[in-house]
């Protein structure tokens, strides 16, 4: 098994670029999330998703979108890229809560880093 | 407000002694916690867990210990190793949030030889 892989590794953006990040998972889990990680700071999540379909905002969603057409992929998006969202995101999955309560453990992919010029 | 807290940003400990990492938190709602571990350069991954039905949990040289009177945990890491130097995160999930975990800034620990 891969676990939790992310696309790119690295990306170089101009201000008001966009692009999209992709997570991809093969352990069949319900729910994913997108985090950022800023120096100093833990992770803040920006979206999350529940199952295939269904998407909901975290803690920092202002400026990014998601989808989740696909169970085992989540992808976030920037519309139009800010210095302010240069940082490490990081993709999560795990198991849903039916039945699966005490697996509370999430599963990262190894990040992305963005730098947005 | 911060709901997870983790008060020491750094920690630097001598190899074979004890590390002993803080984490607080002020939401009662709150019933499971989690410790995880992250090197440069990569994706967090889990080390060790704890639910609020009890106060100690031990896997191997890692023990994590909750006080929730306190609403506080420690993870405490016995003999100390090199290879214990990441940073490490304190993460609290509770059963009405839809799976999502609270984490906290995190402790860099360095294990000095």
């Amino acid at each position: 098994n891969a676990g939790v892989t992310q696309t790119p590794k690295f990306r170089v953006l101009k201000t008001g670029q966009s692009m999209t990040l992709l997570c991809a998972q093969d352990m069949n889990h319900e729910y994913m999330y997108w985090y950022r990680q800023d120096p100093g700071m833990g992770l803040r999540l920006i979206h999350y998703s529940v199952g295939e379909g269904t998407t909901a905002k975290g803690e920092v969603p202002d400026g990014y979108n998601v989808s989740r057409l696909k169970k085992q992929n989540f992808l976030l998006g920037l519309e139009s890229a800010a210095p302010s969202q240069t940082s490490v995101y990081f993709c999560a999955s795990r198991p849903g809560l039916a039945g699966n309560r005490g697996q509370e453990t999430q599963y990262f992919g190894p990040g992305t880093r963005l730098l947005v010029l | 407000d911060q709901q997870v807290k983790q008060n020491s940003p750094s920690l630097s400990v001598q190899e074979g002694r004890i590390s002993i990492l803080n984490c607080d938190y002020t939401n009662s709602m709150f019933d499971y916690f989690l410790w995880y571990k992250k090197y440069p350069a990569e994706g967090p991954t889990f080390l060790i867990s704890i639910s609020s039905i009890k106060d100690k949990n031990e896997d191997g040289r890692f023990t994590v210990f909750l006080n929730k009177s306190a609403k506080h945990l420690s993870l405490h890491i016995v003999p100390s190793q090199p290879g214990d130097s990441a940073v490490y995160f304190c993460a609290a999930s509770g059963f009405t949030n839809a799976g999502k975990s609270t984490f906290g800034d995190g402790t860099t620990l360095t294990v000095k030889p």
